[in-house]
């Protein structure tokens, strides 16, 4: 497509139930990243990839959060047993490598609501 | 580390009035400063950019001047229109071969007829 597709746009779940979040990424972009905007608190970074090289994980908050992506192109976040302080947009952005302007391309962002 | 940090909004102001939303950054090396913009129902977007000292990005009536002396990148706009409304991030990279960006919180700007 265009632009960056995520799905779901909204997302209501239980404490404690596993979710997936999906992103496309625009063809063409080898890195993608995950973000997570929560309320006051900005951008989060959560993960990182580029082609086929090993993700920067170093932002995931805990061993409930685990992300990955098949053949180079679409990715999955998921989210193991839910907590409420896991409620937020969970923002997945893509870019094309060596980026000399280092401009991500954003989708419009996943809204997980923990009850 | 790295950090970006601007001001609390949210900012409401008249359609026609001057804008500036601050921002200051801490970073090791020679980072790159960009403003992005989030306008309601949509994507974070590239709205200008800075990649060196003294540089000035400029995009749709925002400018924003990289100043290393007092790490800052204030964006600023002359007259804001209704259609500004949105909230502005300021972020950073932190050198040429890092891939990460790194945002402040965001400042949600209301523009009123």
């Amino acid at each position: 497509g265009a632009g960056v597709s995520q799905s779901p746009s909204n997302k209501v779940t239980e404490k404690g139930k596993d979710v997936e979040l999906r992103c496309d990424p625009i063809s063409g972009h080898t890195a993608l990243y995950w973000y997570r905007q929560s309320l006051g608190q900005g951008l989060e970074f959560l993960i990182y990839f580029q082609g086929n090289s090993a993700p920067d994980k170093s932002g995931l908050p805990s061993d409930r959060f685990s992300a990955e992506r098949t053949g180079g192109s679409v990715s999955t976040l998921t989210i193991q047993r839910t907590q409420q302080e896991d409620s937020a947009v969970y923002l997945c952005a893509s870019s094309r490598i060596y980026s000399y302007t280092g401009e991500l391309f954003f989708g419009e962002g996943s809204r997980l609501t923990v009850l | 580390g790295n950090s970006v940090t601007q001001m609390e909004g949210p900012v409401t102001l008249s359609e026609e009035a001057f804008l500036t939303i601050n921002c200051t950054y801490t970073a090791t090396g020679y980072p790159s400063l960009f403003w992005y913009v989030q306008y309601p129902g949509e994507g974070l977007q590239l709205l200008l950019k800075a990649t060196k000292a003294d540089d000035k990005g400029s995009n749709k009536g925002f400018e924003a001047t990289y100043r290393k002396e007092t790490t800052s990148f204030h964006l600023e706009k002359g007259s804001v229109q209704v259609s500004d409304s949105a909230v502005y991030f300021c972020a950073l990279r932190s050198g040429a071969g890092s891939y990460q960006l790194t945002f402040g919180k965001g400042t949600k700007l209301s523009v009123i007829p």
